[in-house]
């Protein structure tokens, strides 16, 4: 399986713009790069995916590399609810291959917020 | 009403019993997974369900059982537990028809194996 390399922790300050970097440097054609996040208690939540462009939601940002090797997770403006552990991980997208479907989570970013 | 929940939420046990962990989704997805996450780490697949008659082991399946009973239930044993099997437990549904095919967690469970 395709592998990911984060930060093991992060910190900033409330309202402020948060980047959380994801190295991938293994990703093969049909991986989708997916970002999950889990608050302190609770399981993990979905928070983006993409394949080769940028992606917008109401949650973040998410800016690919163009030659896909590294990712990066944008919280525009941090809150004090956004302190979790960002976990980033490839999906593989291949139908036919025999890890399809499945997530591979590592270790994550732990995300600290300061008011 | 939550989409995915687990029972129970909290176990204590002693070594050598048998456990079941039960995971039920109001989603109507037809995949299901179980996962264990341990102190600081992130979670580790142990078995999952594409379909009711579809069941995988995935990377740490040893010392555990599951049974798809419908589409909605997918329940997680430990025929004789042991104290490194203690960890959070979830449960989480996905939808292939969705292009991207993003897992729903439960709340998880806490089991502590005495």
């Amino acid at each position: 399986d395709a592998k990911t390399t984060q930060p093991n922790s992060m910190e900033s300050n409330e309202e402020e713009p948060v980047h959380l970097p994801c190295n991938h440097s293994t990703i093969s054609g049909t991986d989708y790069i997916h970002w999950y996040r889990q608050l302190p208690s609770q399981g993990p939540e979905y928070v983006i995916h993409g394949l080769t462009s940028n992606v917008n939601n109401r949650m973040a940002s998410l800016a690919i590399a163009e030659d896909r090797k590294s990712s990066t997770l944008i919280l525009h403006r941090a809150t004090l609810r956004d302190a979790a552990v960002y976990y980033c991980i490839l999906r593989d997208g291949d139908a036919g291959g025999t890890s399809y479907g499945k997530l591979t989570f590592g270790q994550g970013t732990i995300l600290t917020v300061h008011p | 009403d939550a989409d995915v929940t687990q029972t129970p939420r909290n176990r204590i046990t002693k070594t050598g019993k048998r456990i079941m962990l039960e995971c039920s989704q109001t989603k109507g997805h037809d995949r299901m997974y179980w996962y264990r996450q341990d102190p600081g780490l992130g979670l580790r697949l142990i078995y999952y369900s594409f379909d009711v008659k579809d069941i995988n082991k995935g990377e740490i399946s040893d010392g555990y059982s599951v049974s798809r009973q419908a589409q909605a239930k997918f329940s997680l044993s430990l025929e004789s537990a042991i104290p490194n099997q203690t960890a959070l437990y979830f449960c989480a549904t996905s939808d292939p028809g969705v292009r991207t095919d993003t897992q729903y967690f439960g709340p998880g469970t806490r089991l502590t194996v005495l």
